[in-house]
């Protein structure tokens, strides 16, 4: 259980193009869902948190306008990268969380992460 | 604020054998969570071991368990009888009481698992 997606895997686009990427809950609803973007051999820096139906919060730094992300359902959430350029070529990670129960860890679950290049 | 702090970029461990990884954690809640996670080279993001703060018994998976010490604000992962495909990332992670339950990750602690 606690399955989490995302698609594509892997992406080049050029420079100036927006690309979208989806992170699908498979077998949970997820309240909310986090993206994070992950640079080589350091840490996650979450971007923005996002609830179903709701405008997401963005992490102070972070870009709303050029990262937009969209939670239309409690399965699925995306983040569409508008004009991209070669420096938000990165690893990006979706996470999505379950409503907490009394006890509940509230941990997050992680997609295996997308790839995007920008050339 | 809340900070997670992984003080070894990188350690060894000789297969077979037992390393532990160190977190130390500021925060001024008594309530929390913590947990280790594991990133291997396909980058998924793994979940090992989560421990409750008002649960004073260290949390144990299998070859893995913690020593939490709360007074402390250190929270340590022991990887018993090392294997291989131990080796990877491991990143400490911090979640507070209310509010949106962000994650606060460490910097990560690189393992290598020596034949």
């Amino acid at each position: 259980g606690a399955v989490v997606s995302q698609h594509p895997s892997w992406v080049i686009c050029k420079s100036g193009t927006s690309v979208k990427i989806e992170c699908r809950s498979l077998d949970f609803q997820a309240t909310t869902m986090f993206w994070y973007r992950q640079f080589p051999k350091q840490s996650l820096m979450l971007m923005a948190t996002s609830n179903e139906g709701s405008k997401a919060t963005y992490e102070q730094g972070v870009e709303k306008d050029k990262f937009l992300i969209n939670h239309a359902s409690l399965t699925l959430s995306t983040l569409t990268v508008t004009s991209a350029h070669p420096e938000d070529s990165s690893f990006y990670i979706c996470s999505a969380q379950t409503v907490g129960t009394s006890g509940s860890a509230h941990e997050q679950y992680f997609g295996p992460g997308t790839r995007l290049t920008v050339t | 604020a809340q900070t997670v702090t992984q003080s070894q970029p990188e350690m060894s461990v000789q297969e077979a054998e037992t390393v532990t990884l160190s977190c130390t954690y500021d925060t001024s809640e008594s309530d929390y969570y913590l947990f280790w996670y594991k990133q291997p080279p396909s980058r998924q993001m793994i979940l090992v071991i989560r421990q409750e703060a008002y649960k004073q018994q260290n949390a144990t998976e299998n070859r893995f368990s913690v020593n939490f010490q709360k007074a402390a604000k250190s929270f340590s992962l022991k990887i018993s009888d090392s294997q291989l495909g131990d080796a990877a990332m491991y990143f400490c992670a911090y979640i507070g009481p209310g509010g949106t339950y962000k994650y606060i990750f460490g910097t990560g602690t690189r393992l290598k698992v020596l034949a």
